[in-house]
């Protein structure tokens, strides 16, 4: 089941701040997040294995709540080249191993303008 | 090292058609995939392959079929096209499961008449 994205789209000036959620009907193992810019291909950003933990890359960080199922980016000080549109991508594990599919979620669109 | 390639870039085909969606990776990577995208659906996963021989269904499995013959390439094959099937294609490699980083191809665009 795909993990649900919050907001759809979103549009900010440069400078501001932004906050994009994900959450998992299921218990999640992994939260992977990327950056797709229009007509090419998504762009690694960050993953957050569970245990609580909070990434950083630049201006862009993440977190990622295991009891509420859910991770959240934030993006600092946008700039233009944020512009784009954001996926999460949750690893579910069952008791006993991995089921090794990584779900995507519907995206977010971020609009950085100047 | 040329990352994550697919051909064809474009392709257009007739209801009924097959054809073979080409993937390849020079990373040594074990864990391939494929994902369709079609606009508000977000990436939805059709096949993917934790290694040489070893493949198993995503999401969206219905009407393609792959085989992993070698480490480096998972093509994806559509047996008889349907308009339903028109999307742009993305493959994606790891290193070990999906839980890597996945380094995706620059995408398949695909119009079925």
């Amino acid at each position: 089941q795909q993990p649900v994205q919050s907001p759809q789209a979103v549009i900010l000036r440069e400078g501001e701040d932004a906050v994009i959620n994900c959450s998992s009907s299921k218990a999640l193992y992994s939260v992977h997040w990327y950056r797709q810019k229009h007509g090419e291909a998504p762009v690694f950003l960050m993953i957050l294995l569970k245990g609580g933990e909070q990434k950083g890359h630049e201006k862009i960080s993440a977190s990622f709540n295991e009891k509420k199922q859910q991770s959240s980016l934030y993006l600092t000080a946008s700039q233009l080249s944020y512009s784009g549109t954001y996926f999460c991508g949750t690893e579910n594990r069952d008791s006993g191993g991995s089921n090794y599919k990584l779900t995507f979620g519907k995206g977010t669109l971020l609009t950085v303008n100047p | 090292n040329a990352g994550v390639t697919q051909t064809p870039k474009f392709q257009v085909l007739k209801t009924g058609q097959s054809m073979t969606l080409q993937c390849a990776q020079d990373m040594n990577h074990e864990y391939m995939s494929w994902y369709r995208q079609d606009p508000g659906m977000g990436l939805r996963l059709i096949h993917y392959s934790v290694g040489a021989g070893i493949t198993d269904q995503g999401e969206v499995p219905n009407g393609y079929n792959v085989s992993r013959s070698t480490t480096e390439d998972f093509p994806l094959r559509l047996l008889s096209a349907a308009p339903s099937q028109t999307s742009v294609y993305f493959c994606a490699s790891s290193y070990g499961t999906a839980t890597d980083t996945q380094y995706f191809g620059p995408g398949t665009r695909l119009t079925v008449l």
